[in-house]
């Protein structure tokens, strides 16, 4: 089974700057198999991210995914107040699919 | 409207069972590979099954293999996910997912594009 391995857990950063998150992998993974998401309190995820590139639908270009392999990771540029979440990357490509344990974004 | 309503969640006995629903609406569910998802209090996104459009195939977490069993029924637009012999660690947010089909370069990428709001199962 793969293992997504995120880090680091917390995250505290100021708004306007950026904040690279990552997603590593136990196993090869092919990139189009690798999305994040995006939880908000109280609040079901969104798809940001699929195919470790590609922003879904609707969402800023703040946010870019990139990698290869193994080593993932999602940079959030100029962040925006709205942005401070929990972000989870998920490979869907091998079964069982899997969630990574999640970074948690937040205002410094 | 697109959407995803679950519905079924409650409180329940170690060893009971119930079976949540998963009313989808404002696309053509048959078409798309379906997810359930869950989450326990405080916690992080767990992965429980998959199935696909016509639910011939389906796989399952180790956690809930021969345990739980999701089914669908296309003709109602719903996703079903029948909890057995439920446990404490069961409790949990359970959410259903819908997989959008995106082509990268021949490969059909299937991320969970839209979430229902979650129904909560609570054992105890």
């Amino acid at each position: 089974d793969i293992v997504l391995t995120q880090s680091p857990g917390s995250l505290s950063v100021s708004p306007g700057d950026s904040a690279t998150l990552s997603c590593r992998s136990s196993q090869f993974l092919s990139s189009s198999y690798l999305a994040w998401y995006q939880q908000k309190p109280g609040q079901a995820p969104t798809l940001l991210i699929y195919g470790a590139s590609t922003r879904a639908t609707g969402i800023p270009d703040r946010f870019s995914g990139s990698g290869s392999g193994t080593d993932f990771t999602l940079t959030i540029s100029r962040l925006e107040p709205e942005d401070f979440a929990v972000y989870y990357c998920q490979q869907y490509g091998s079964s069982p699919n899997s969630f990574g344990q999640g970074t948690k974004l937040e205002i410094k | 409207e697109v959407e995803l309503v679950e519905s079924g969640g409650g409180l329940v006995q170690p060893g009971g069972s119930l079976r949540l629903s998963c009313a989808a609406s404002g696309f053509t569910f048959s078409r798309h590979f379906m997810y359930w998802v869950r989450q326990a209090p405080g916690k992080g996104l767990v992965w429980i099954s998959r199935i696909d459009g016509d639910g011939t195939t389906i796989d399952y977490a180790d956690s809930v293999r021969g345990r739980f069993t999701v089914s669908r029924d296309n003709a109602k637009k719903t996703l079903y996910l029948q909890l057995n012999s439920l446990r404490g660690d069961d409790t949990a947010l359970y959410y259903c997912g819908r997989a959008g089909m995106f082509t990268l370069g021949g490969v059909i990428a299937t991320p969970i594009d839209l979430w229902g709001r979650g129904s909560l199962v609570t054992v105890s």
